[in-house]
C-alpha cells in the first residue's frame, strides 16, 4: 500500500542529545514536508523540499535540519540547538499542484527529559 | 504573507445535527487553494475537501461541504448529519500559488465534539 512511514512513533531523549526522526514515501511525490504540532498552536512548518537535493526552511526552522537524498525519504533532525523539542512531529508529502492534497505520516511524538 | 484564522477552539454539536466550522483567511494573491483536514485523537491527519479560489461552486464531498465567500474570504466546513466519529480537531488550511509547491499554511483548529 502506498502512504508515508513515520517512525518511531514514541521517542524518549535526554536533553542535550541531537535526535532524527525518519519519514519514507512511497507515493512518487515530489514534495515533501515537516511540521510540527504543539497545543494549541495548530501545525507550523519547520522545512520543505520540492525536489531532491533541495529544500527550504519554514517558520520555525532553528534548531532543526535535514536532507533530501532521496525522493523517498525525509529525514528531520533535530538538534540541542533546539530550546524546547517536546512536541508532535508530522511528515507530509504532496504531488505538484495548487490543489494537491498533502499525505500525512502519522506522527513522531517526542519528548525530551 | 498568508494566514488562517480559526475563531472556535472548541464547538460541540448533538448528534445527527449539522455543524458549521469557521475558518476566514488572508491573502494578497489571486490564485490559492483552501483545504479541511481531520485530526482524531490518534493524530493522523485525514484530508477532507478542497476548494480552489477559482471555483464558482462550493466544494461538496460526501456530508462534507465548503462554504467558500470570496469576497468575506471565508472557507467555512459544514458537516451534516453529525456522528459521534466527528469528534476531532479540524484544521483549516490554503496553499498560494508561488512558483511550484508551496507549502499548507494550517489555522490553530477546532475541536469538535459530537455529543449523543
Amino acid at each position: 500500500d502506498g502512504g508515508i512511514t513515520q517512525s518511531p512513533k514514541y521517542l524518549f531523549r535526554k536533553e542535550g542529545q541531537n535526535v532524527t526522526l525518519s519519514c519514507e514515501q512511497n507515493l512518487n511525490h515530489d514534495a515533501m514536508y515537516w511540521y510540527r504540532q504543539d497545543p494549541g498552536q495548530g501545525l507550523r512548518l519547520i522545512y520543505y523540499s520540492q525536489i531532491v537535493n533541495d529544500f527550504q526552511k519554514g517558520d520555525i526552522a532553528e534548531g532543526y535540519s535535514v536532507s533530501r537524498e532521496k525522493k523517498e525519504s525525509f529525514p528531520l533532525t533535530v538538534t540541542s540547538a533546539q530550546k524546547n523539542p517536546t512536541a508532535f512531529y508530522l511528515c507530509a508529502s504532496s504531488l505538484t499542484g495548487l490543489l494537491a492534497e498533502a499525505f500525512f505520516g502519522q506522527g513522531t511524538r517526542l519528548t525530551v527529559v | 504573507a498568508q494566514k488562517i484564522t480559526q475563531t472556535q477552539p472548541g464547538m460541540f454539536v448533538q448528534e445527527k445535527e449539522a455543524v458549521t466550522l469557521d475558518c476566514t483567511y488572508d491573502t494578497s494573491d489571486q490564485s490559492y487553494g483552501l483545504f479541511w483536514y481531520k485530526q482524531p485523537s490518534s493524530g493522523e491527519m485525514i484530508f477532507l475537501i478542497y476548494q480552489g479560489s477559482y471555483d464558482e461552486q462550493n466544494a461538496t464531498e460526501g456530508r462534507y461541504s465548503l462554504n467558500f465567500q470570496k469576497a468575506r474570504k471565508s472557507a467555512n466546513l459544514v458537516i451534516s448529519a453529525s456522528q459521534l466519529g466527528d469528534s476531532a480537531m479540524y484544521f483549516c488550511a490554503m496553499r498560494v500559488e508561488v512558483g511550484g509547491n508551496t507549502p499548507l499554511v494550517f489555522g490553530k483548529g477546532t475541536r469538535l465534539s459530537v455529543i449523543a
